[in-house]
């Protein structure tokens, strides 16, 4: 399918658990992004990406890791889940310019019990 | 760092026209961007605003003003389906990686 898809849609983990949250966009866009969002305070960033092999820090990076081996991929991993990083996660891609449109992913729900 | 304020709740009733106020901190600027997000739903984007003005794409207008630091989103003629949360986003720096607003809940009444 075309677009930008993320799975799994809903997760429940444990602490101390390493999740894995997965992203592909089939557009061939250079950027891609990874957003919490929790209520009251919006979609906050927590790591991007310009390219394959390019990837940098947000707003709030703590105890998590990306890669991007390739264009279309890029996934998120908890390393040790806590409950404080049970949140709503969006992946976007965005092709190069700032005025060109950030594309969402449809979010995967995460619970950390 | 930068900031971007914005009201968290907005009313309004079907057919009115409201207006979502967005001001902001940062240097560097390059332009401001809204996003429309409904319940359970992700983000989509509605427009982005580089230089100053209005811009206008059918029920929805978005205007700028760079000397201000401020910006809004214009909705006229509301339906229902316009309740959502709406986020302006601000790109600057070198980098063009936007950075969100906490959004404001846009609630139309019949």
């Amino acid at each position: 399918d075309a677009g930008i898809t993320q799975s799994p849609r809903y997760k429940i983990t444990e602490t101390g658990r390493q999740v894995t949250l997965m992203c592909h966009q089939t557009w061939s866009h250079s950027y891609m992004f990874w957003y919490r969002q929790d209520l009251g305070h919006g979609l906050r960033l927590i790591y991007y990406s310009a390219a394959a092999d390019i990837t940098d820090k947000g707003e709030v990076p703590d105890g998590y890791v990306v890669s991007r081996s390739k264009t279309e991929n890029f996934p998120l991993t908890l390393e040790s889940a806590t409950r404080s990083q049970t949140s709503v996660y969006f992946c976007a891609s965005r092709s190069g310019g700032a005025y060109n449109e950030q594309f969402f992913g449809p979010g995967t729900r995460l619970t950390v019990l | 760092g930068q900031s971007l304020e914005q009201p968290s709740e907005v009313t309004a009733v079907e057919g009115a026209i409201v207006q979502i106020n967005c001001t902001y901190q940062t240097s560097g600027f390059y332009g401001l961007s809204w996003y429309q997000q409904h319940d359970g739903g992700a983000p989509t984007f509605l427009s982005y605003n580089a230089l100053d003005g209005l811009e206008e794409t059918g029920r929805f207008s978005s205007f700028l003003s760079r000397s201000d630091s401020y910006g809004y989103l214009l909705l006229q003629e509301l339906q229902m389906k316009d309740s959502a949360s709406y986020f302006c986003a601000v790109t600057s720096g070198g980098s063009y990686i936007p950075t969100f607003g906490r959004g404001t809940s846009l609630i139309v009444h019949p």
